[in-house]
């Protein structure tokens, strides 16, 4: 059974550009999970997506968006991106929340804003 | 608002037991999971705890103490390849997991 893939695995943008990374889901998964990895700071909640709705958003701007398509998959839009975007945006993929439910991670898409 | 605070760098030696800490601040909690990540690799689950008590699996176990809003995960018999970053995470109503900023464990010989 494939994991969790997201595309490309490394982008390099420009400040003010907009970037888009994508997700697929484990087959089965209906939830989607977006994490920041900035350099010690941990996990940084995102967004979540599930059954094609945004489900609950982190404490981040509104310049960070996304969606999830009828088939599960997801990708995530940053858009005016600026220095400090730099960072390992991971997925993650869940069945339906409930308690105990597992995230499977992606690898991630490591973004670099120069 | 939620919070977790954990060691950021823990050291030990091949063999040794190693704990890493963990507490929270949360409402709506569920439960709290444990993930280990590599360096370059991502994030994979390693044990949940709803209840208070220990949870054991294989050379590591997980604790809960819910009124101390507390736990940790503890590492046994410990081999090089457990070098890693350790994240817990607490499951809440409404929302999706969040993390902790991570424990680094450096294993040596």
């Amino acid at each position: 059974e494939a994991g969790v893939t997201q595309s490309p695995t490394h982008l390099i943008k420009t400040r003010g550009q907009q970037a888009t990374l994508r997700c697929s889901p484990i087959s089965g998964h209906t939830s989607v999970y977006w994490y920041q990895q900035a350099l010690g700071l941990g996990l940084q909640f995102l967004l979540w997506y599930d059954e094609g709705e945004e489900r609950n958003r982190g404490n981040f701007p509104p310049r960070f968006s996304g969606r999830q398509f009828p088939n599960y998959s997801s990708e995530l839009n940053v858009n005016a991106l600026e220095l400090e975007d730099s960072a390992l945006y991971l997925c993650a993929s869940s069945r339906s929340q409930g308690r105990n439910t597992e995230a499977f991670f992606g690898q991630g898409t490591r973004l670099t804003v120069v | 608002g939620q919070s977790l605070e954990q060691p950021s760098e823990v050291t030990a030696v091949e063999g040794a037991i190693v704990q890493i800490n963990c507490t929270y601040q949360t409402s709506g909690f569920y439960g709290l999971s444990w993930y280990q990540q590599h360096d370059g690799g991502a994030p994979t689950f390693l044990s949940y705890n709803a209840l208070d008590g220990l949870e054991e699996t294989g050379r590591f176990s997980s604790f809960l103490s819910r009124s101390d809003s507390y736990g940790y995960l503890l590492l046994q018999e410990l081999q090089m390849k457990d070098s890693a970053s350790y994240f817990c995470a607490v499951e809440q109503a409404g929302t999706a997991l969040i993390f902790g900023k991570g424990t680094t464990l450096s294993v040596s010989s």
